[in-house]
This record gives structure tokens, sequence and C-alpha cells, in this order.
């Protein structure tokens, strides 16, 4: 059965910080990673998104890795900004569109 | 386009009432999905669809039921509420493009059972 871990549970940074988001999971059997962030009460937003065969997607500030042989994925995020305070959910599709979610990171960047 | 919307936003249900979650797109996305999200558990997966006239089950059924009579219509019953399916409850959906598929998640509905 796919589990899926994300370290660290929260996060506390001064703006401007760079800083690294994990997610491991325990079956390389994936089509795709997807990143996603959630503001307090609200949906999920995709960020990123990564397919099997790809190291890497970045989107403005943010970039995602992924190593499908050792189980990892890494979302950096450069320059942290108070507006990034959220939580950051990392999800693998096992196939059918089938997403098997971590239990997030939640971030918190001061001023 | 409206994306994915669900409806009630908030719903407060007795034990052993019934109702119906209601979840709507309107991308022509061929994959739609229901999860649950509970404090310290991450989403789970209750029923997905890969089309309509077809559904499975996902990691957590049990109390409830689906169907998908129309490409934009994926509604999710519940048949008995029980305080264990006290959750936010997310609509997903999802369609290949240019061989990737990435998922569009609704805004949930919040559901307390008492």
């Amino acid at each position: 059965k796919q589990e899926v871990t994300q370290i660290p549970a929260a996060l506390s940074v001064p703006e401007g910080e760079n800083l690294v988001l994990n997610c491991s999971f325990t079956d390389s059997a994936i089509y795709n990673l997807q990143w996603f962030r959630q503001d307090p009460g609200k949906g999920l937003t995709s960020l990123l998104l990564i397919q099997s065969s790809q190291r890497e997607q970045t989107s403005g500030r943010l970039n995602a890795s992924l190593d499908k042989s050792s189980g990892r994925s890494t979302l950096y995020i450069a320059a942290s900004q108070p507006g990034d305070s959220a939580t950051y959910l990392c999800a693998v599709n096992t196939g059918f569109q089938k997403l098997v979610f971590g239990t997030g990171t939640r971030l918190l960047v001061s001023p | 386009n409206a994306g994915v919307t669900q409806t009630p936003k908030f719903q407060v249900l007795k034990t052993g009432q019934s109702m119906t979650l209601q979840c709507a797109q309107d991308m022509n996305h061929e994959y739609m999905s229901w999860y649950r999200q509970d404090p310290g558990m991450g989403l789970r997966l209750i029923h997905y669809s890969v089309g309509a006239g077809i559904t499975d089950q996902g990691e957590v059924p049990n109390g409830y039921n689906v169907s998908r009579s129309t490409t934009e219509d994926f509604p999710l019953r519940l048949l008995s509420a029980a305080p264990s399916q006290t959750s936010v409850y997310f609509c997903a959906s999802s369609y290949r493009d240019r061989g990737v598929y990435e998922q569009y998640f609704g805004p949930g509905t919040r559901l307390t059972v008492t």
C-alpha cells in the first residue's frame, strides 16, 4: 500500500529565507507527483506537477524535484514571503487519477 | 469556466440522516473523484469515476454512494450519517492534456454529524 510522508510537519521561518519541504513515498510505481498549496479553510491549489519520467519542474520561486527510485520529492521555495504561509501537500498519482496524499507541512513565514 | 463547484459549503446533520453532496465541473473532464480530509490524516480517496456511467471505490468507501450519469456531475450520497463522517469533503476532476493529468479541486464541503 502506497504511503506518503511529509517532513517537517510544521516550519516557521523569517521572510527572505530559502526553504525545502520534503516528501517521501513507499512505492516507486507512480504516474506523477503533484504539490498543492492549501490555505486555512480553503480548497487545494495545484503548484507543480512532475511526471514520473521527469526530474524537476519550476514555476517562479518554486522548484520541485523527483527521485522516483529513492521515493523522494522536494519542494524548494526561494526568498520566502509572508504570502507563502499555508499548508503544502504532496500527492502521488497511483493510476486512474487516484491520489495518495501526505499529511502536509504547515509553513509560517514571518515578516 | 467556473471550474469545480461544490454545494453546500457547510452542512450539519443528525446521526442517521441522509444527504447528497453536489459536485459539478464545466471543463469536460473525464475523471472525477471524492476525497475526505481529516486532521492528521491527509486527504483520502472515497470514490472515483473514469467517465460517465463508470465508478469505483477508493480507500474509504463505506457509508458513501456515488453515481455518474453525466460528464459534468458527480454527487456523493451519505446513506445514514454517522459522527465518524464529520470531515471536509473535496471533489476533484482531471483530464489528459498532452499526456499529463492534473487534478483540479473544488472549495470543499464542511460536514458535521452530531
